[in-house]
C-alpha cells in the first residue's frame, strides 16, 4: 500500500506572509510527483509535475522542490494573497499513469 | 486549455435507483479517463481507469457490476452507480489525460447523496 502524507492538514496564514508545506511519499519506484491546487467548487488545477531528484519548479509566487531519495517535496508560497486560499494536493505515481493522492493541506489566507 | 466538465454537480437519489455521471473533455481528446471517489476527510481514491473503446480497469475492492463505466468516445466517459445505497454517498470526480503532456485534468466533481 502506497502512503502519501501531507502536512500540516490545515494552515492559517496572514496575508503577505510566506508559507510552505510538505508532501512525503515512498522513495522506491518513483516516477513523478504532482501538485494540484483545489479551490472550493472548482476543478483541481495542476501546478507542477516533477520527475527528477533536486527538481525545482516555479509558477509566479509558488514554487516546489523535490527530493526523491528521501521521499519528500515542499511547496512554497511567497507573499500569500487571499486568492491562494485552497486545498493543495500532492499525488505520487510510480511508473504508470495512476496517481496516489495525499489528503491535502487546506490553506486559508487571513486578510 | 484543457477543460473537463462533469455533470451533474449534485444529485440526490433514492436507495435502489441508478445514477449516471458524465465526464467530458471539452477541448481535447482523451483516450484515457480516470474515476476517483473521495469520502469525508480522506484522499481521492482511484476507482477505475477508463479507456476509449475497451473495458475499464477497476482498482482492487471496487465492484465493476456496481460502478459501470463506459468510454464510448474520445471526449466522454460515464460512470453509472447501479442500485445505489446510502454507503455509496460520496464525492465522485473524473480526470482526463491529455496526450501529451500526459497530465491529468480534472472535472469539478459530483456530490452523490443516496437517501
Amino acid at each position: 500500500i502506497l502512503n502519501v502524507e501531507q502536512s500540516p492538514q490545515s494552515l492559517h496564514v496572514q496575508e503577505g506572509d510566506s508559507t510552505n508545506f510538505t508532501c512525503s511519499f515512498p522513495s522506491s519506484n518513483f516516477y513523478a510527483l504532482h501538485w494540484y491546487r483545489w479551490e472550493t467548487a472548482k476543478s483541481p488545477e495542476a501546478l507542477f509535475v516533477m520527475t527528477l531528484n533536486g527538481d525545482e519548479k516555479k509558477k509566479g509566487r509558488i514554487s516546489a522542490t523535490l527530493n526523491t531519495k528521501e521521499g519528500y517535496s515542499y511547496l512554497y508560497i511567497k507573499g500569500s494573497q487571499p486568492e491562494d486560499s485552497a486545498t493543495y494536493l500532492c499525488a505520487f505515481s510510480y511508473g504508470n499513469e495512476k496517481l496516489t493522492f495525499g489528503t491535502g493541506t487546506r490553506l486559508t489566507i487571513i486578510p | 486549455g484543457a477543460v473537463v466538465s462533469q455533470h451533474p454537480s449534485r444529485v440526490i437519489c433514492k436507495s435502489g435507483t441508478s445514477v449516471k455521471i458524465e465526464c467530458r473533455s471539452l477541448d481535447f481528446q482523451a483516450t484515457t479517463m480516470f474515476w476517483y471517489r473521495q469520502f469525508p476527510k480522506q484522499s481521492l481514491m482511484l476507482m477505475a481507469t477508463s479507456n476509449e473503446g475497451s473495458k475499464a480497469t477497476y482498482e482492487q475492492g471496487v465492484e465493476k457490476d456496481k460502478f459501470l463505466i463506459n468510454h464510448a468516445s474520445l471526449t466522454l466517459s460515464t460512470l453509472t452507480v447501479t442500485s445505489a445505497h446510502p454507503e455509496d454517498s460520496s464525492f465522485y470526480i473524473c480526470s482526463a489525460r491529455k496526450d501529451p503532456p500526459y497530465e491529468q485534468y480534472f472535472g469539478p466533481g459530483t456530490r452523490l447523496t443516496v437517501t
